[in-house]
């Protein structure tokens, strides 16, 4: 996949803690986007960033999700007080220069089960 | 709002056989159209992408069509082997994001 890396792949939490997913986009790739899978549903964008930018969050639900793309370091999807709805594959991408005539680079996905 | 529909939710073959795969989207104003491949626990892998001032995209025993005006996308399999056995995902493509349809999920058998 082209060096999106996410992590953890599989994440197990309680209802009411906090998940954080990281991932780090191929290397010069300056854009990312998040988009979570429900079992059974298509992938629905949640998120579009570049450095230090929010771009795009309109598939973001309001409350307790958020996410940052800071100059240094991974992006980071962070889902506070989670609940068994939250349950779902969550994909980050990447692309060079936005989605215009570029391929987009999807990582393996990060797998969060919340019990 | 574009939307994007894809016909049908699944499909089983005989190994060697041709297939095709059908996407409809709502949104004629597309930026491009992608196929993806996604493999049971895994992330999703690039197949085609077609830009919207494109009508096809070709990459071995797969070509992709697109037709913009009547909202259409497809994808052509050519002497499928059960190696193609996977979930095949097709995405419109704005300037700032995908909307994927919900897939078809093929099965080759040998």
């Amino acid at each position: 996949n082209a060096g999106v890396m996410q992590n953890p792949r599989h994440l197990v939490r309680r209802r009411g803690q906090e998940a954080r997913l990281r991932c780090s986009p191929v290397k010069g790739h300056s854009h990312v986007y998040w988009y979570r899978q429900l079992p059974e549903e298509g992938l629905k964008f949640m998120v579009y960033l570049q450095k230090e930018n929010i771009i795009d969050e309109s598939g973001m639900p309001k409350e307790r999700f958020s996410a940052e793309f800071p100059k240094e370091g991974p992006s980071i999807l962070r889902i506070q007080q989670v609940v068994r709805g939250d349950s779902a594959a969550y994909f980050c991408a990447s692309s060079p220069d936005g989605l215009s005539g570029n391929t987009i680079y999807f990582g393996e996905g990060s797998w969060l089960t919340v019990v | 709002k574009q939307e994007v529909t894809q016909i049908p939710a699944a499909l089983s073959v005989p190994e060697g056989e041709n297939l095709v795969l059908n996407c409809s989207f709502t949104d004629s104003a597309i930026y491009n159209l992608q196929w993806f491949r996604q493999d049971p626990g895994k992330g999703l892998t690039s197949l085609l992408l077609i830009q919207s001032s494109q009508r096809e995209q070709t990459s071995g025993r797969l070509n992709a069509s697109l037709d913009k005006s009547s909202g259409r996308s497809t994808l052509y399999i050519a002497a499928s082997q059960p190696g193609d056995s996977a979930t095949y995902l097709c995405a419109g493509g704005g300037s700032e994001k995908l909307v994927f349809g919900k897939g078809t999920k093929l099965t080759v058998n040998p």
